[in-house]
């Protein structure tokens, strides 16, 4: 699987617009986005994942650039309920048999 | 439909005892997966199974770790004469056969220490 690089730490004021990047340039063609976000000492969360198109859902939006070697995970109004580790992981296709890779991700902090 | 559940919450071990963690799956998951935390660490899969199958143990450390998913009952993470570096949070995920439906749905962990 791909790796990718995030920030180590983000801050983000209560109301606003959390935009969590994350590059993946060696990406591969049937490698899927995917974020997952950790609560202090709960298990991950999966929030949303993409291939090459934008998604969005109840939880986030994804952006993933033309080239697919960068994404942004946008949370449109951080709450503090949102202060979690947020973990951008590339893997191979839509397949139930592959492990997810988890990196250091970023902490992110929403403050009031 | 409720979500993945671990068992114990908390388990504390001496050094040398056995440790035994449980897992039930997402009802109509088939696939199990088990990630370790260590402290301050990020998850580290450590093994996949089905119904009676290990499918991939490559995170699986050589020595005194073993799994199963029999075909009745829960996922168990065994690990025996444990050492103080088992110190960790074990957590289980699940995800289901379907083809349009591969996120891996996480239980809550299960904090073992070893004194």
């Amino acid at each position: 699987d791909a790796k990718t690089t995030q920030p180590t730490s983000m801050d983000c004021a209560e109301g606003r617009a959390a935009n969590l990047p994350c590059n993946h340039s060696t990406i591969s063609g049937n490698e899927y986005v995917y974020w997952y976000r950790q609560i202090h000492s709960q298990g991950p969360q999966y929030i949303i994942h993409g291939l090459k198109n934008n998604e969005t859902n109840e939880m986030a939006s994804l952006i993933i650039t033309e080239d697919r070697k960068s994404s942004t995970l946008i949370l449109p109004h951080a709450t503090l309920r949102d202060t979690a580790v947020y973990y951008c992981i590339v893997r191979v296709g839509n397949n139930a048999g592959n492990m997810l890779t988890f990196g250091g991700g970023t902490r992110l902090m929403v403050k009031p | 439909n409720a979500g993945v559940m671990q068992n114990p919450r908390h388990l504390v071990r001496r050094r040398g005892q056995e440790a035994r963690l449980r897992c039930s799956p997402m009802k109509g998951h088939s696939h199990v997966y088990w990630y370790r935390q260590l402290p301050e660490e990020g998850l580290k899969f450590m093994v996949y199974l089905q119904k009676e199958n290990i499918i991939d143990e490559s995170g699986m450390p050589k020595e005194r770790f073993s799994a199963e998913f029999p075909k009745e009952g829960p996922s168990i993470l065994r690990i025996q004469q444990v050492v103080r570096g088992d110190s960790a949070a074990y957590f289980c995920a699940s995800s289901p056969p379907s083809q349009s439906n591969y996120e891996q749905y996480f239980g809550p962990g299960t904090r073992l220490t070893v004194t």
